[in-house]
């Protein structure tokens, strides 16, 4: 399985911008990155996917390298409850492929944000 | 209702009890998981259920046994657990493995003794 890379931590204060990166250098053509977080507490939670093209959503915005090999979880004005566990992740869409339908959680971004 | 439900939320086992965690959602969706989470530590996928046949079992040992009864429920049964078992177990559903977004219930954290 592709892997992804993130930094353990980082902080940030309120009403800030927040980018959260990831590596994946062993990206293939058919993983799709998705963002997921986890609030203390809770179960994930989605926030995002993307294959090639950058994408926005209500809650945040994702960019995608031009070589796919990287891409940024922005949070464009971070609140103290955006305070969670950031995972990125790619998810095989190739069907019959070993990984296919597979969701599996890296490390993650331990995100603190303060008032 | 974008939901999934597990219950119970806490539950407390011998090492010799048999029990069972359930999960259901309404959303039609035909991908089920299991996933099982230590503290501190990533969720680790353990079984995917596509349209009610199991489709990957992540080397499980046999003490966890799925089930999925129909499409909109998801058992775990448990039986013979050690204390390293201890965790909070998630299950997710999303559209037939697709890339679209996956949904989480709150888990049901397990302690056993």
């Amino acid at each position: 399985d592709a892997k992804t890379t993130q930094p353990n931590s980082m902080e940030s204060n309120e009403e800030e911008p927040v980018h959260l990166p990831c590596n994946h250098s062993t990206i293939s053509g058919t993983d799709y990155i998705h963002w997921y977080r986890q609030l203390p507490s809770q179960g994930p939670e989605y926030v995002i996917h993307g294959l090639t093209s950058n994408v926005n959503n209500r809650m945040a915005s994702l960019a995608i390298a031009e070589d796919r090999k990287s891409s940024t979880l922005i949070l464009h004005r971070a609140t103290l409850r955006d305070a969670a566990v950031y995972y990125c992740i790619l998810r095989d869409v190739r069907a019959g492929g070993t990984s296919y339908g597979k969701l599996t959680f890296g490390q993650g971004t331990i995100l603190t944000v303060h008032p | 209702d974008t939901e999934v439900t597990q219950t119970p939320k806490h539950l407390v086992m011998g090492m010799t009890n048999k029990k069972s965690l359930k999960c259901e959602q309404h959303m039609g969706h035909r991908a089920m998981y299991w996933y099982k989470q230590k503290a501190k530590k990533p969720p680790e996928l353990m079984f995917v259920y596509s349209y009610e046949k199991l489709s990957i079992n992540e080397s499980v040992p046999s003490r966890f046994s799925p089930e999925c009864p129909n499409s909109s429920l998801l058992n775990l049964h448990l039986h013979a657990l050690q204390p390293e078992d201890s965790a909070l177990y998630l299950c997710a559903s999303s559209q037939e493995r697709d890339p679209t977004e996956a949904f989480f219930g709150q888990g049901t954290r397990l302690t056993v003794v």
